[in-house]
């Protein structure tokens, strides 16, 4: 099976401008969640998604959103972008909605803002 | 609020020595315990889970353990390779917050030849 795919890899923006990441989880896989990373934080949950439901949320100013498609893929939409949402954004799946299955990453895109 | 903690920071040891990495959380009301490594660059790969129910898990030359009531996991890392070098992240889920994972800070580990 394939793991889970984000794109871009990398991304340079500019502030003020808005920006799109994509997630394909693993297939059969209905959970998708993202996280972003960076040296001072650490790892920080944004959101979670589940048959196309956002289940909960980190967090994060309202200018982070995001969906889920009927196929599980997602997407995460970042607008106004500050200097500070200079990250690696990662995007994890898991089987099903419960807590039994481990999740698993993709390799993230590198957005970084100018 | 849950917290959690990995000691030490970073770590570096000679090929060929066993090593522990550890992980304490501050609430012991999690649902499982996951053990990831990251490589530079590079996103999270998946090693071993334990359930809440679960005392151990083992795969290959990793084995962790976790003892909920003391709010304490760890990694143990046999016959230690330089392909082992990465940093190594700990997370818990805890109940009632979906998917949602709380990370330690991680442990970079570096083993030299």
């Amino acid at each position: 099976k394939a793991g889970v795919t984000q794109t871009p890899r990398y991304l340079i923006k500019t502030r003020g401008q808005q920006v799109t990441l994509s997630c394909s989880p693993i297939s059969g896989h209905r959970s998708v969640s993202w996280y972003q990373q960076t040296p001072g934080q650490g790892l920080q949950f944004l959101f979670e998604y589940f048959s196309e439901t956002q289940r909960n949320k980190g967090n994060f100013p309202g200018r982070f959103s995001g969906r889920q498609f009927s196929n599980s893929r997602s997407e995460m939409n970042v607008s106004t972008l500050e200097l500070g949402d200079s990250a690696l954004y990662l995007c994890a799946s898991r089987e099903t909605g419960t807590g039994d299955q481990p999740q698993h990453f993709g390799d993230g895109t590198r957005l970084s803002i100018l | 609020k849950q917290e959690v903690t990995q000691i030490p920071a970073a770590l570096s040891v000679p090929e060929g020595e066993n090593l522990v990495l550890n992980c304490s959380f501050t609430d012991s009301a999690i649902y499982n315990l996951q053990w990831f490594r990251q490589d530079p660059g590079k996103g999270l790969t998946s090693l071993l889970l334990i359930q809440s129910s679960q005392r151990e898990q083992t795969s290959g030359r990793l084995n962790a353990s976790l003892d909920k009531s003391s709010g304490r996991s760890t990694l143990y890392i046999a016959a230690s390779q330089p392909g082992d070098s990465a940093t190594y992240l700990c997370a818990v889920l805890i109940y009632n917050q979906g998917g949602k994972l709380i990370f330690g800070q991680g442990t970079e580990l570096s083993v030299k030849p």
